[in-house]
C-alpha cells in the first residue's frame, strides 16, 4: 500500500497565482480530511469529505479556498488568488471508517510558499 | 481551533529515560488519540483511547485518560533517539472530526 499521496511535494508561487494541491487518498478509505500547519495556528481542519461528498467545509478561510473530490481516488485543494498569508504546509490524511473514531492516515504534505 | 494543549511545548532528555508528555482538553470527547510528527512529514498515528477507557499500552507507549479532569499523558519508556519528533494529541467527539492540540517537541540525545 503506497500511503496517502500528495503533489506537489513543494510549491513556490508569486502572490496573485491559482494553487493546486493534490491528494490521493488510500484505497478503501470513506473519509478524506485536508488540513494546514503552520507556526502560529497549529494544524487546522480545512473540510473533509465523506464518500466523495464535501461534509464540513468551515475550517475554510476564505472564498479564495476550494477543494473538490471528483471521484474516490483523487481531491484538489484550490487557493485563487494565493497571498503570503497562506504560506503553510497542507496535509491531506484519509480514513477507512468514521473519521474520529479511527485512526487517520496522513500524507507527507505539501509545503507551500507564497512570494 | 484547538482543542487539546500539550504541555510542555518541549522536552530534552538523554536516551534511556523516559518522556512523558500531558494534553489537557475543553469538552467532552468520544476519544482521544497521539500521533507523532517527525521533522518534515506527516502525522503518524500512534494509540487510540476510547472514554470508557482509563489506560493502554501499545509497545513502550502507555496512555492515559482522566475525563473527569479532561487530561491525558503519554508516557514514552527507554526512549531512543528515533523518538525524538513531535507528539500531538487529538480528540473526537460524536462528529467525524479530530481536534489536534499544539504539540511538544521531543528531543532524545543519544
Amino acid at each position: 500500500d503506497a500511503g496517502v499521496i500528495q503533489s506537489p511535494r513543494h510549491e513556490v508561487t508569486e502572490m496573485g497565482q491559482e494553487v493546486t494541491l493534490r491528494c490521493k487518498p488510500i484505497s478503501g478509505h470513506d473519509y478524506l480530511f485536508w488540513y494546514r500547519q503552520t507556526m502560529m495556528r497549529g494544524l487546522e481542519l480545512l473540510i473533509y469529505f465523506n464518500n466523495n461528498v464535501p461534509i464540513d467545509d468551515s475550517g475554510m478561510p476564505e472564498d479564495r479556498f476550494s477543494a473538490k473530490m471528483p471521484n474516490a481516488s483523487f481531491s484538489t485543494l484550490k487557493i485563487q488568488p494565493s497571498e503570503p498569508r497562506d504560506s503553510a504546509v497542507y496535509f491531506c490524511a484519509s480514513s477507512p471508517q468514521r473519521g474520529s473514531y479511527n485512526e487517520q492516515f496522513f500524507g507527507p504534505g505539501t509545503r507551500l510558499t507564497v512570494l | 481551533s484547538q482543542q487539546g494543549e500539550e504541555d510542555p511545548q518541549a522536552l530534552s532528555i538523554q536516551e534511556g529515560e523516559n518522556a512523558t508528555m500531558n494534553c489537557s482538553y475543553k469538552t467532552s470527547i468520544n476519544n482521544l488519540q497521539w500521533y507523532r510528527q517527525n521533522s518534515g512529514r506527516g502525522l503518524v498515528h500512534l494509540i487510540l483511547i476510547r472514554s470508557n477507557e482509563r489506560e493502554k499500552h501499545s509497545g513502550r507507549l502507555r496512555v492515559t485518560l482522566d475525563t473527569s479532569k479532561k487530561s491525558s499523558s503519554l508516557l514514552i519508556t527507554a526512549s531512543r533517539a528515533a523518538d525524538t519528533a513531535s507528539y500531538f494529541c487529538a480528540t473526537a467527539d460524536n462528529t467525524d472530526k479530530l481536534i489536534f492540540g499544539t504539540g511538544t517537541r521531543l528531543q532524545v540525545f543519544p
